[in-house]
């Protein structure tokens, strides 16, 4: 069975850091590109980050180039999220996500999310 | 960046009616395009990917069409545990992006 928990969130204050994990099981990780994804109080879904299986290829939102970094450690089956000069608007649900078809595809599993709160 | 657009932002149903959701983008994203389904407090779940295809699991009430800009999701008769909100999301060209959803509330 797929499994994705993350972890990590907490209240941090504005122009802080935060480090969020997800700790993957059930499939062969390091075959499948991961993402972040986000979603603030009452609001949609927003795409944020993404790495590819072997870490060649990563990408980022505007909203969070620069001050988030993506990576993973396929010896142990973990996605990382390193979050520096936090924002209020960055107050969110944080998921991670396995993308279906080891670089591409939609999201077919995700996290249950982790909630980070950055206040002003 | 290719903003996807979902209409209505709320519809209101009653159970055993069709539900018909639209999505659509401001510029082509072939048939890139999938739907996911979320309930308050949980994770979204992906119901449909292609434009077409149902992923695992879902049942046959739910189907999608559409290709290039606009897309549907139909869910031809709703049950009780089908009110959620579901998103659109095209993964056809960096950032990947999502709609704002579409609301389906029990009338």
């Amino acid at each position: 069975e797929v499994q994705l928990v993350e972890s990590g969130g907490d209240l941090v204050q504005a122009g802080g850091s935060l480090s969020l994990s997800c700790a993957a099981s059930g499939f062969t990780f390091n075959a499948y590109s991961m993402t972040w994804v986000r979603q603030a109080p009452g609001k949609g879904l927003e795409w944020i980050s993404y790495i590819s299986s072997v870490s060649t290829t990563i990408y980022y939102a505007d909203s969070v180039k620069g001050r988030f970094t993506i990576s993973r450690d396929n010896a142990k089956n973990s996605l990382y999220l390193q979050m520096n000069s936090l924002r209020a608007d960055d107050t969110a649900v944080y998921y991670c996500a396995k993308r279906a078809w080891g670089e591409g595809g939609p999201f077919d599993f995700w996290g249950q999310g982790t909630l980070v709160t950055v206040s002003s | 960046e290719i903003v996807m657009t979902q209409s209505p932002a709320t519809l209101s149903v009653s159970p055993g009616e069709r539900a018909t959701l639209s999505c659509r983008a401001t510029q082509s994203v072939s048939t890139n395009l999938a739907w996911y389904q979320q309930k308050p407090g949980q994770a979204p779940r992906l119901l449909i990917y292609g434009a077409s295809t149902r992923a695992t699991g879902i049942p046959a009430r739910f189907s999608g069409s559409g290709s290039g800009t606009e897309f549907t999701l139909t869910i031809s008769s709703l049950q009780s545990e089908d009110f959620a909100v579901y998103y659109c999301q095209q993964d056809n060209k960096w950032p990947l992006t999502f709609g704002g959803g579409t609301k389906v509330e029990i009338k």
